[in-house]
């Protein structure tokens, strides 16, 4: 089993519309949460931490379960510019640090 | 400008050949990474380095090879032990090991033919 497992999409919607992405992980003891954004052919950017509580940032959106080891990511009113390959990340610690372990991608499609 | 810079963006190279990929940084942070990219698939470490004169293995640290001799510098050598070395490579770095945001380079496509 993967650490980290988003579905990889790709999720297609019209503009305007509301998507959600999921991610689960299996360490229990992982300590913080993230999603990045990567645009085709670049690299990834960090675009939001997840806090416990829930956070929100202007349209997005994510929230954390730790009793379910789940993740989620929300986005209202998409953008055509939103359009980019969306990753979980989780940092674990290893022997000697911590490490960030990244999920695959979800990959999401905004049409006009 | 502060950043990461990576060269080349593309690299062709011959099978059975070393290569190595430059990465800097004018960041002044002290931990740096080496991350591969295939198709589909999540980031995975090769290297990471939490201070000059110190590198770690990552999860698939085979056929590669690092150094750390200054902070703002971690090339990374990928050797002819490498059995599929085509892939999409990124160097990160950030304040520490465990800090939340890691910033990346723009990455070099490595095609070996």
């Amino acid at each position: 089993r993967k650490e980290v497992e988003q579905d990889p999409g790709p999720f297609n919607v019209p503009e305007g519309a509301t998507v959600a992405f999921n991610c689960t992980y299996s360490n229990s003891a992982s300590q913080s949460f993230f999603w990045y954004r990567q645009d085709c052919r670049k690299e990834p950017k960090l675009l939001m931490s997840v806090y416990s509580s829930g956070n929100e940032d202007g349209r997005f959106t994510a929230q954390l379960n730790r009793a379910s080891q789940y993740i989620s990511l929300l986005i209202r009113d998409s953008k055509l510019s939103d359009s980019a390959t969306y990753l979980c990340v989780v940092l674990s610690a290893g022997d000697s640090s911590y490490k960030l372990i990244f999920g695959s991608g979800t990959r999401l499609l905004v049409r006009p | 400008d502060g950043g990461i810079t990576q060269s080349p963006k593309y690299l062709f190279r011959k099978e059975g050949q070393n290569v190595t990929l430059s990465c800097e940084q004018n960041l002044n942070h002290d931990a740096m990474y080496w991350y591969r990219q295939d198709p589909g698939q999540g980031l995975r470490l090769i290297y990471y380095s939490q201070i000059v004169n110190d590198f770690q293995k990552g999860d698939i640290a085979e056929g590669y090879s690092v150094s750390r001799e200054k902070k703002e510098s971690f090339p990374l050598t990928v050797t002819s032990a490498q059995k599929n070395p085509t892939a999409f490579y990124l160097c990160a770095s950030s304040y520490a090991t465990g800090y939340n945001e890691q910033f990346f380079g723009p990455g070099t496509r490595l095609t070996v033919l």
